[in-house]
């Protein structure tokens, strides 16, 4: 069975600052790996996603985000927050080897930035 | 290029009904998703469909939940006898290729807003 863990339902971030949303992963293989930001009344939109390769991955919108496989986590990161930024995000995970054929989600972290 | 679309984007039924929910993919697109998404239950996979393959009906909660995917692009998602419970966004979603991993990223529509009174 594959799960996601988001541990923070909000993070607030002051504009300018750094921000971490945290995702910690569980995969019975080897995992594929995908940040999905939400806006308000609008769907899904595709950040980025980890596949192979180079540890550290650049997305949209100046986002990038780490997977660690000893630590199982694909925290995603930005150097300087925008209040546009402020949106639901959601990490999800698929098993390379195994189980449903969709993806697992987290349960979305708020991410608030404030001018 | 055109996105994925769904309709109606809202539904309101009552308890009982019968439901259908349309999705569009991209044009190209393979693989087609359908996922759920209420406020208990956070974003919940339901079922895929890629080409003409038996589809994955793993994530379906009940058999009252059915789908369908016309010459491998239309889908319908169908609702039989809706309960109260049923009530969520649902979303669907496609990609070039579902195969081998799935890595390829998925791109959503804008849901469809199911109220069953």
């Amino acid at each position: 069975a594959q799960s996601v863990a988001q541990p923070e339902d909000q993070v607030n971030v002051a504009e300018g600052n750094p921000l971490t949303v945290k995702c910690t992963y569980s995969v019975s293989g080897n995992p594929y790996l995908f940040w999905y930001v939400q806006y308000p009344n609008r769907g899904l939109q595709f950040l980025l996603k980890y596949i192979t390769g180079d540890n550290l991955v650049k997305g949209s919108y100046g986002f990038e985000a780490e997977f660690n496989k000893s630590q199982t986590s694909f925290h995603l990161k930005k150097p300087s927050a925008l209040v546009s930024d402020s949106a639901l995000y959601f990490c999800a995970v698929r098993d390379i080897w195994g189980g449903a054929d969709g993806l697992t989600f987290g349960k979305g972290t708020h991410l608030i930035i404030q001018p | 290029g055109a996105g994925v679309s769904q309709s109606p984007s809202n539904k309101v039924t009552e308890k009982g009904k019968d439901v259908e929910l349309r999705c569009d993919p991209i044009s190209g697109h393979t693989a087609l998703y359908w996922y759920r998404q209420s406020l208990g239950q956070g974003l919940e996979f339901l079922i895929y469909f890629q080409g003409n393959s038996a589809p994955d009906k793993s994530g379906l909660p009940s058999d009252r939940f059915s789908a369908e995917r016309t010459g491998g692009s239309v889908s319908t998602l169908t609702i039989q006898r809706t309960q109260q419970e049923d009530s969520a966004v649902y979303l669907c979603a496609s990609s070039r290729d579902g195969g081998a991993g799935g890595y390829n990223e998925q791109f959503f529509g804008p849901g469809t807003r199911l109220t069953v009174l």
